[in-house]
């Protein structure tokens, strides 16, 4: 029961275009939500997130959505860059347990 | 402000020998979790601790995993006898309150299991 999903395994893009990953979940509990970061042979690295009281989070040039009637997610990258390519995981939790479910994540490549 | 530390970063071990991991979480950081990453999917929760009490451990194989925080501070897990199915990533992460907060992973202890 995959109860976060991210349907697209990769993303290829071109530098300085936006970059828009996309994340979905079923479980109408989760009220948190956050975005990883992951280099080869590194852990996870915290991007950013929101609660379930906003519908979007802005930071530098990463910026997530919200939307709870779809149970859909994005985290939208304007501008691109090169460094930008690694695995992004989404990431939900639910009431004070902030035990976090991840998605299977999605490769970002960002092509110079 | 120094990050969550695990070691080792890899092993190779055969199966049905032992090995443990260790984790020292971000400094005022009272929760720690062990994470198990599969290649190619995201991480799994198998136990958290609020201080040296481990409040979550329902997805931890108990008949071959145990982890123990002495004094709530860093962490060992440990697996014995280990199987092929074992290989992946552990991830060791920590966060400052109980809920809705950030958690802070360290870069993983990579087990190979031959």
């Amino acid at each position: 029961d995959q109860q976060v999903k991210q349907n697209s395994p990769s993303l290829s893009v071109q530098e300085g275009r936006i970059s828009i990953l996309n994340c979905d979940y079923t479980n109408s509990m989760f009220d948190y939500f956050l975005w990883y970061k992951k280099y080869p042979a590194e852990g996870p690295t915290f991007l950013i997130s929101i609660s379930s009281i906003k519908d979007k989070n802005e930071d530098g040039r990463f910026t997530v959505f919200l939307n709870k009637s779809a149970k859909h997610l994005s985290l939208h990258i304007v501008p691109s860059q090169p460094g930008d390519s690694a695995v992004y995981f989404c990431a939900a939790s639910a009431g004070a347990t902030n035990k976090l479910i991840f998605g299977t994540g999605t490769l970002l490549a960002v092509q110079p | 402000e120094a990050g969550v530390v695990q070691s080792p970063r890899y092993k190779i071990i055969e199966k049905k020998q032992p090995v443990a991991f260790w984790c020292n979480p971000i400094s005022g950081h009272n929760t720690l979790y062990w994470y198990r990453q599969n290649l190619g999917q995201g991480p799994e929760l198998l136990i958290r601790y609020e201080n040296e009490e481990a409040v979550d451990d329902s997805q931890l194989p108990k008949d071959r995993f145990s982890a123990e925080r002495l004094k709530g501070v860093d962490s060992t897990l440990k697996i014995q006898p280990a199987e092929l199915g074992d290989s992946a990533v552990y991830l060791c992460a920590s966060s400052r309150v109980y809920s809705g907060n950030t958690i802070y992973f360290g870069e993983g202890s990579w087990l190979t299991v031959v």
